[in-house]
């Protein structure tokens, strides 16, 4: 079965600093694995996406992933965090013969304070 | 581009009525789907669309939950029969695909609608 797990609820950070949200997962063959982000009454907004080649995938809003095969993560990181950062952020997994059906981490809030 | 559009924004029902929502995707999107997210849970898999064939349906659509996209282009969905644990936020999404099981398309999510079951 396919799963994605996001193992901390909430991750504080000061603004500035670099922040890491994390995201591991359980994919028989080679996942396609995405981050998202919501805002309070907010529908997704894509981040950025891993398909295939190099491990370190750049996004939207300055925003980075690793995927790392090995420890089967995926994690999200930005070298400088701002406040406006703040939000929920969701790790997601589709499998290659899945139709792109995703399935969904439970989701991390991270805060950024000033 | 507008994006994805879905209304309403929120329902108030009492259970055992029946409600409907509509999903407007992105022109010429192909693909659509359909999630429902509970506080603190991340959004799960319901139902998905190429162009007007429901091709796939989860376990967690039971018999009062119906899907469509007549054209091809806007879906709706419908509870009958509302109970109070269908409250969540339901999303819709849409992608351009190639239309191939490998496809790696991008979802784009509406704002969601926001069902209470009083």
């Amino acid at each position: 079965a396919q799963s994605v797990a996001q193992p901390e609820d909430q991750v504080n950070v000061a603004e500035g600093n670099p922040l890491t949200v994390k995201c591991t997962y359980s994919v028989s063959g080679n996942p396609y694995l995405f981050w998202y982000v919501q805002y309070p009454n907010r529908g997704l907004q894509f981040l950025l996406k891993y398909i295939t080649g190099d491990n370190l995938v750049k996004g939207s809003y300055g925003f980075e992933a690793e995927f790392n095969k090995s420890q089967t993560s995926f994690h999200l990181k930005k070298p400088s965090a701002l406040v406006s950062d703040s939000a929920l952020y969701f790790c997601a997994v589709s499998h290659p013969r899945g139709f792109n059906k995703f399935y969904f981490g439970s989701g991390t809030k991270l805060n950024v304070k000033p | 581009d507008t994006g994805v559009s879905q209304d309403p924004r929120h329902k108030i029902t009492k259970r055992g009525q029946n409600v409907t929502f509509r999903c407007d995707p992105i022109s010429e999107h192909n693909r659509l789907y359909w999630y429902r997210q509970t506080l603190g849970q991340g959004p799960e898999f319901l139902t998905y669309f190429q162009n007007e064939a429901q091709l796939e349906k989860s376990r967690l659509l039971s018999d009062r939950f119906s899907a469509e996209r007549p054209k091809g282009s806007f879906s709706t969905l419908e509870i009958q029969r509302t109970e109070q644990g269908d409250s969540a936020m339901y999303l819709c999404a849409s992608s351009l695909s190639s239309g191939r099981p490998t496809s790696t398309d991008t979802q784009y999510f509406g704002p969601g609608t926001r069902l209470t079951v009083l």
